[in-house]
Parts: structure tokens; sequence; C-alpha cells
């Protein structure tokens, strides 16, 4: 079944940039999505890219993705304490039913002053 | 829009008793799903529905029901409650389910439930 990887922790300095990871297995994923979710809140959208893209940039974020490698990051320029959060990747998988989400496990970003 | 909403916002429940978590949205979006977030562990989905009338299993159906008689509705029934299903729940509705561009996930903001 598809399977979506990510690093569970990652701590960076304010100011810094960051850079989260992900791999996921399923080749035939249109798109793939980074979610947010601040403590205590349900799970923000940020962005997203279709998989004929190497690259995304919306102001601070950059997603770059290596279809060959089925490796997705996400880069946040200038991190801020306000960027604390649990960030999900999310490949869609297709059946016969239609397309469904598989999440990887979060990633908890800290950031220190 | 109140997009999705879900409530009750936290449950306590004892082992054995049943309960049901509610699930709207205002979108008219035909894809709807419940997904548990468990520490490590990510989102898994429990059942989803493609529209009014129709539901499917997902990865983790065991222990859950669910029905959708309107296009709004979504709810989550746990028919005997057990430790294991201590977790977060979150709702999520999307236009169509079949991808595409604007065809992302809105969530609501979770029901944390714990079992005694």
């Amino acid at each position: 079944g598809e399977d979506v990887e990510q690093s569970l922790f990652l701590s960076v300095r304010e100011g810094d940039s960051s850079v989260i990871n992900c791999t996921y297995t399923d080749s035939s994923s249109t798109y793939l999505y980074w979610y947010k979710q601040e403590p205590g809140a349900g799970l923000q959208l940020l962005t997203y890219i279709f998989s004929n893209m190497d690259m995304k940039q919306d102001q601070r974020l950059t997603v770059l993705l290596n279809k060959k490698d089925k490796h997705l990051s996400l880069r946040i320029a200038d991190t801020q304490t306000g960027d604390s959060a649990i960030y999900f990747c999310a490949e869609t998988a297709v059946d016969n039913y239609g397309q469904n989400f598989v999440f990887g496990p979060g990633t908890r970003l800290s950031v220190l002053p | 829009n109140a997009g999705v909403t879900q409530t009750p916002k936290f449950q306590v429940l004892k082992t054995g008793q049943s309960m049901t978590l509610q699930c709207a949205q205002d979108m008219n979006h035909e894809y709807m799903s419940w997904y548990r977030q468990d520490p490590g562990m990510g989102l898994r989905l429990i059942h989803y529905s493609v529209g009014a009338g129709i539901t499917d299993q997902g990865e983790v159906p065991n222990g859950y029901n669910v029905s959708r008689s309107t296009t709004e509705d979504f709810p989550l029934r746990l028919l005997s409650a057990a430790p294991s299903q201590t977790s977060v729940y979150f709702c999520a509705s999307s236009a169509s389910g079949t991808g595409g561009s604007a065809d992302t996930q809105y969530f609501g903001p979770g029901t944390r439930l714990t079992v005694l």
C-alpha cells in the first residue's frame, strides 16, 4: 500500500531556514500536499504541487519535488516562532472510488529564539 | 461559510459506551472522510464517502460506523468504545475526491476522544 515517511522532529533557530523532508511510495500520485497543524487546531493547507512540477514558491515557502526519488521537501525561509507546528506531507492515491489522501506521521518543527 | 464543523471538541467515554461524533460542511462538497490521528502515526483514514448514500471503509474501519444521508452531514459512530480508540478525530471534505488543483481537503478542528 501507499506509505509516506517524514522525520518526526526538527529544531531550528529563529531567522534560519527550515527544511522538512518527505518520501512517498505511490508513483501515480498526481498532487502532493503540505499541511500545517498548530497546537489544538485542525489542519491547514499550506501549499501543494502538481507531480509534473519540480518546484513551487509561495512567499516564504518553497516546495521541491524529485519525482524520480519520490522525495518532497518544504523549505521555510526566515523561520519565525509562529511557524512552530506539526507539518504533514500527503500524497493522493486514486482508487476505484476516487481520491484518498495518505498522510505522513508529521514533522514537529520547534523554532528556538 | 462555516467550512467543516465538528462536535464535540472533547469527549471522555468509559469502555463499552457508544457515541456519535458529528461532522458537517456547508460547501456542498461531495467527498467527506474521517481520520484519526495518533502520535507518531500521522493521519489514518477510517471511513469515507463520495456522496450522499455512498460510504466505504478506509484503512482502520473496525469499531466505527458511518452513514451519509445528506450531502452536509457525515457522522461517525463508535459502537462500543475501547481504550484503543483514544485519539484525535478529524473530519474532512473536498469537492469531488477525484483529484485536481481545486480538490484540496478542508479539515475540521478535530475531536479529542479519551476512552477510559
